[in-house]
């Protein structure tokens, strides 16, 4: 089992919608969460840290769930901006040496 | 607005040369990371550092692949010799080992190897 799974999509929405992506994390001790997003043929940056509380920034929501394992991400009122790969981060139980795991990514369309 | 930057942007070389990637982690961050980036495979971590000091390479093929900290302001990977299943996008990170542990990346170091 992958350390940090995601539905690879694509996902296609149009203008306007709302969209969540899941991402479920094998090991129940990890530590900290994140989003990044990355757009084609850039690096990825850091969209949002993930806390137990659950947050939001802007249009952009994540929650954590450490019972189930999950971290989700919703988008509302989509942009074709918003349009790129999103990326679920975790970090592992702290043995010194661990940095994070990234998942594959799940890529978004956003469409007009 | 601080950044991480690397150099260079793009390096396209023949099979059997040597190719050095260079890096220079945001000022004050105190963990560099090396990641490499293919459609294939994702984002795979190949090296990390704390305090300049090495904490986990095993991602990284020891018989080709080597990676330094000189100095707090610079991260070096080296590839001698280059293969062209080395072809990929060669990221560096950098972040502060306390906190929530984010990483910044910089822009990539597009390789192809011929």
């Amino acid at each position: 089992r992958k350390e940090v799974e995601q539905d690879p999509g694509p996902f296609n929405v149009p203008e306007g919608a709302t969209v969540a992506f899941n991402c479920t994390y094998s090991n129940s001790a990890s530590q900290s969460f994140f989003w990044y997003r990355q757009d084609c043929r850039k690096e990825p940056k850091l969209l949002m840290s993930v806390y137990s509380s659950g947050n939001e920034d802007g249009r952009f929501t994540a929650q954590l769930n450490r019972a189930s394992q999950y971290i989700s991400l919703l988008i509302r009122d989509s942009k074709l901006s918003d349009s790129a790969t999103y990326l679920c981060v975790v970090k592992p139980p702290d043995t010194g040496r661990r940095a994070l795991t990234f998942g594959s990514g799940t890529r978004l369309q956003v469409q007009p | 607005d601080a950044r991480v930057t690397q150099t260079p942007r793009h390096k396209v070389t023949e099979m059997g040369q040597e190719v050095t990637m260079r890096c220079q982690p945001i000022l004050g961050h105190n963990t560099v990371f090396w990641y490499r980036q293919t459609m294939m495979q994702g984002l795979e971590l190949l090296a990390y550092f704390r305090n300049r000091a090495p904490l986990d390479d095993s991602g990284m093929p020891k018989d080709r692949f080597s990676a330094e900290m000189p100095d707090a302001t610079l991260a070096t990977l080296k590839i001698q010799p280059s293969e062209p299943r080395d072809s990929a996008v060669y990221f560096c990170a950098s972040g502060l080992e306390q906190g929530h542990h984010e990483q910044y990346f910089g822009p990539g170091t597009r390789l192809t190897v011929t």
